[in-house]
């Protein structure tokens, strides 16, 4: 089966610098999800990658896929307190034929403080 | 507008119980999904419908007895309520619920959070 391995597990950065979560798999990745977790507010979907050597950009957030498909990053630049949460890589496992069949395997999470 | 909600938000009960999660979206999709995040954030899938028609059925103890009444809506009936039943329960929906597309998505609801005394 699948498994992902988020690191850090763990992330305190002073407010302004660049940070970088790493998000790697044990199986070649067909779809590679970044959500945010905020206590109370469920999972924020932030980007999806598909193809090796992808790379996205929403504000001030980056993801990329790596060529071999078998690590994502995810690079926050000029970091804010908007953007304290804990952040999960999911992998798309799966029937890609029968609908209702996908399932996201997750990283066990980063945990990202801002420090003012 | 909220695309996910479930109800309760939280839920404090004491073991032995029977309690419901509700989970209602109104994104139009096709696919709802339940999620376990235990106390170590580890979140893993435990039901899928697609249709009102359950497609994925982890290994979950049949305490655990997911229902859709129509394809906006899935519950979580969870019956003789253990310690190890603590957890946050994520619902989700996607528009078709097959993978390596692209486009399936999978939005979240704010989680309900279960507390067994």
């Amino acid at each position: 089966s699948q498994e992902l391995e988020q690191s850090p597990q763990s992330l305190i950065v002073q407010e302004g610098k660049n940070l970088t979560i790493n998000c790697t798999s044990s199986k070649t990745l067909y779809g590679l999800y970044w959500y945010k977790q905020k206590y109370g507010e469920g999972l924020i979907f932030l980007m999806m990658l598909q193809k090796g050597g992808e790379e996205k950009s929403h504000e001030k957030i980056t993801a990329k896929l790596d060529e071999k498909k078998q690590q994502s990053s995810l690079h926050i630049t000029a970091s804010q307190p908007s953007h304290a949460g804990i952040y999960l890589c999911g992998a798309e496992t799966g029937s890609i034929i029968i609908q209702g069949a996908q399932k996201l395997v997750f990283g066990q999470g980063t945990r990202l403080t801002i420090n003012p | 507008d909220t695309a996910v909600s479930q109800t309760p938000k939280y839920l404090v009960t004491q073991m032995g119980n029977d309690k419901s999660i509700k989970c209602e979206q109104n994104l139009g999709h096709d696919t709802m999904y339940w999620y376990k995040q235990d106390s170590k954030k580890f979140l893993k899938i435990m039901f899928s419908y697609n249709n009102k028609e359950l497609i994925i059925n982890e290994t979950v103890p049949n305490r655990f007895s997911p229902k859709s009444p129509d394809k906006a809506h899935l519950n979580l009936h969870i019956n003789s309520l253990e310690l190890g039943d603590s957890a946050v329960y994520f619902c989700a929906s996607s528009q078709e619920g097959r993978g390596f597309w692209g486009t399936d998505t999978q939005y979240f609801g704010p989680g309900t959070r279960l507390t067994v005394l």
